[in-house]
């Protein structure tokens, strides 16, 4: 059974830090993997999308990159701003399954 | 338009009521879903209905019964419903409803259950 863990699970950082989010998984047999953003009590809005024969995606200030042999992925936020402040959720779906498997999250604060 | 509606943005019920949970989207997507969420926890999938054909969550109770009147709208019909059942609900939609697709989140409905 898949296990996606994300951590850290809490994160405080001070405005203008470039960070790093991390995401892992046991079973690299995936089909892609999709990064989330989340404010408290809203819906779910996409990051980005990384197939499993892609390496990274880039959007903005966000950068995601995907080692599938070590189940392994990252959230690359540049210069982050105080707007960033969210719980950011990894999900990564198997071949021919529409059911996501999500991690648990990492919230992070971003301070002036 | 990337949006997907959901409706109401708030509910609260009792144990005995039925109510009934909207979901819209017109970007032409042929698969939806329905999302439960408790707090600090991630999203469990419920629901999934692809090409007008519902693929069922196993562990779901049947006190939670979806209806998809057409490829745009979703329904979540509530009946007889737990405490435990209060959580935010929310729905999604997809291009084709393949491992591929990115999912379009709505705002999603926090419901409540006294």
């Amino acid at each position: 059974k898949q296990e996606v863990t994300q951590i850290p699970a809490a994160l405080s950082v001070p405005e203008g830090e470039n960070l790093v989010l991390n995401c892992s998984f046991t079973d690299s047999a995936i089909y892609n993997l999709q990064w989330f953003r989340q404010d408290p009590g809203k819906g779910l809005t996409s990051l980005l999308l990384i197939q499993s024969s892609q390496r990274e995606q880039t959007s903005g200030r966000l950068n995601a990159s995907l080692d599938k042999s070590s189940g392994r992925s990252t959230l690359y936020i540049a210069a982050s701003q105080p707007g960033d402040s969210a719980t950011y959720l990894c999900a990564v779906k198997e071949g021919g399954s529409y059911i996501p498997t999500f991690g648990r999250g990492t919230s992070l604060i971003v301070h002036p | 338009d990337t949006e997907v509606t959901q409706t109401p943005k708030h509910l609260v019920m009792g144990m005995t009521n039925k109510k009934s949970l909207k979901c819209e989207q017109h970007m032409g997507h042929r698969a939806m879903y329905w999302y439960k969420q408790k707090a600090k926890k991630p999203p469990e999938l419920m629901f999934v209905y692809s090409y007008e054909k519902l693929s069922i969550n196993e562990s779901v109770p049947s006190r939670f019964s979806p209806e998809c009147p057409n490829s745009s709208l979703l329904n979540l019909h509530l009946h007889a419903l737990q405490p435990e059942d209060s959580a935010l609900y929310l729905c999604a939609s997809s291009q084709r409803g393949i491992s591929t697709d990115t999912q379009y989140f709505g705002p999603g409905t926090r419901l409540t259950v006294l």
